[in-house]
Formats: structure tokens, sequence, C-alpha cells
């Protein structure tokens, strides 16, 4: 119950395009749900965050859709470039009684090409 | 943003000795920390959670004894693998969370240590 699974595993989508990588999770009691990039050799940095009061959140090229009832959330890449390409983790997490600890998806390998 | 550092970035070690890596919150005051562990092309593992001032929380199957962790202030923690062998070669990535640090459950994350442990 305190898995997050993601999919793909690996993604290639030419230069442009949209890239959705999806996450669902089991535990209801989760309500934070953020996604983050990595690169090679680095840690994971912050992409985007939402809650679970809202549908959907956009900033800049990233847009995460959230459904509350189907216990899943998604991440758009809108006109993906070169540069996205990395390694993509959903997450999620509850606040009450906790720490903050997250629980990572699979994680998803983009290729973007140019 | 908050900027977690680590040091060191990289470090090569004989089987048998202990390493420490430390990791740092520089502008602002992590009241919570947490250590992770990724193996190639694989997902962050929780290793422990710590809290300033009191004993880290290990995850199930994370052997306490060899992955020593002290939280002795707002700015810095450490992990000593001691007795390093070539297993426990892995990335390891530190995050740091806390008032000023962002928002509810944001974690910012340091870049990460690689260890190779000959």
């Amino acid at each position: 119950q305190q898995q997050v699974k993601q999919s793909p595993q690996s993604l290639i989508v030419q230069k442009g395009g949209i890239s959705i990588i999806n996450c669902a999770y089991e535990n209801t009691a989760f309500d934070y749900f953020p996604w983050y990039q990595q690169f090679p050799g680095k840690g994971p940095a912050l992409l985007i965050a939402i809650r679970p009061d809202v549908s959907e959140k956009k900033e800049g090229r990233f847009t995460i859709s959230f459904n509350k009832s189907a216990k899943q959330f998604s991440l758009h890449i809108m006109d993906s470039q070169p540069g996205d390409s990395a390694t993509y983790f959903c997450a999620a997490s509850r606040r009450a009684g906790n720490t903050g600890k997250l629980i990572f998806g699979q994680g998803t390998t983009l290729q973007v090409k140019p | 943003g908050a900027v977690v550092s680590q040091h060191p970035s990289r470090v090569i070690c004989k089987s048998g000795t202990s390493v420490k890596i430390e990791c740092r919150s520089l502008d602002f005051q992590a009241t919570t920390m947490f250590w992770y562990r990724q193996f190639p092309k694989q997902s962050l593992m929780l290793m422990a959670t710590s809290n300033e001032g009191s004993k880290a929380t290990y995850e199930q199957g994370v052997e306490k004894d060899k992955f020593l962790i002290n939280h002795a202030s707002l700015t810095l923690s450490t992990l000593t693998v001691t007795s390093a062998h070539p297993e426990d070669s892995s990335f390891y990535i530190c995050s740091a969370s806390g008032v000023a640090g962002g928002s509810y459950n944001e974690q910012f994350f340091g870049p990460g240590t690689r260890l190779t442990v000959l």
C-alpha cells in the first residue's frame, strides 16, 4: 500500500513532442505528489508538485494532472527539448504525523531526439 | 531555492575502511534530513530519516551499526559507512527539509556522493 508505480520505464520522444509519464498509488492518505528530474551523476531536483485539492497544475512546459478517484497522477512535458533528456521520478508523501518521507516511483528515462 | 551540499562528491576507499559523507543545508535550517542510496538505473531507496538532536530512524533492512547517521546541528548531517565493502559502492544522496526551506514536505536534494569501495 506504500508503493508508487510509475510507467513507462523508458520513453523516446521527438523534439517538440509531448512526453507523458504516469504514476499510480494505493495509499489514500498521501497528500503531496512531487515530480523530480535527475541528470546522470546528479541529485534529483524538484520539478513541480501538486496537492490533491486541485486536478491540474502547470508551470511553464510542465503540467501535472491529478485524478484523485483513480489514484493516479501524470506529468506532461509540452514541446519536449533535448535538454529535457533525464530520468524522472514521481513521489508521494503524507503530512499528518509524518516527517515528510517520500515514496518514490521506479523512474522513467526520457530521451528527446533532436 | 534552498541549497543542499554534499562532501565529498566522489570517494574511493579500500575494503574495511570507514567513510564519512557530509550533508549541509547552506541557506536554511534543516529540521529533518534524509539519506538515500541509489544503484545504477534504479530509484532512490530511503535509508534513514534524522531530526536534529535525536537518533535517526532507519528503514527496514538498513543496518544502523553499519550506516551511522549524526544530525548534530540544523545545518549538518553526516553519514558514516563503517567497514565498507564493495557491495556498499553506490550513489549516496541526502535531502533536507525545514521551516524556511520551502513548502511543507518539500525536500531539497544534495548533489550526491559516489562511493566506490575497492
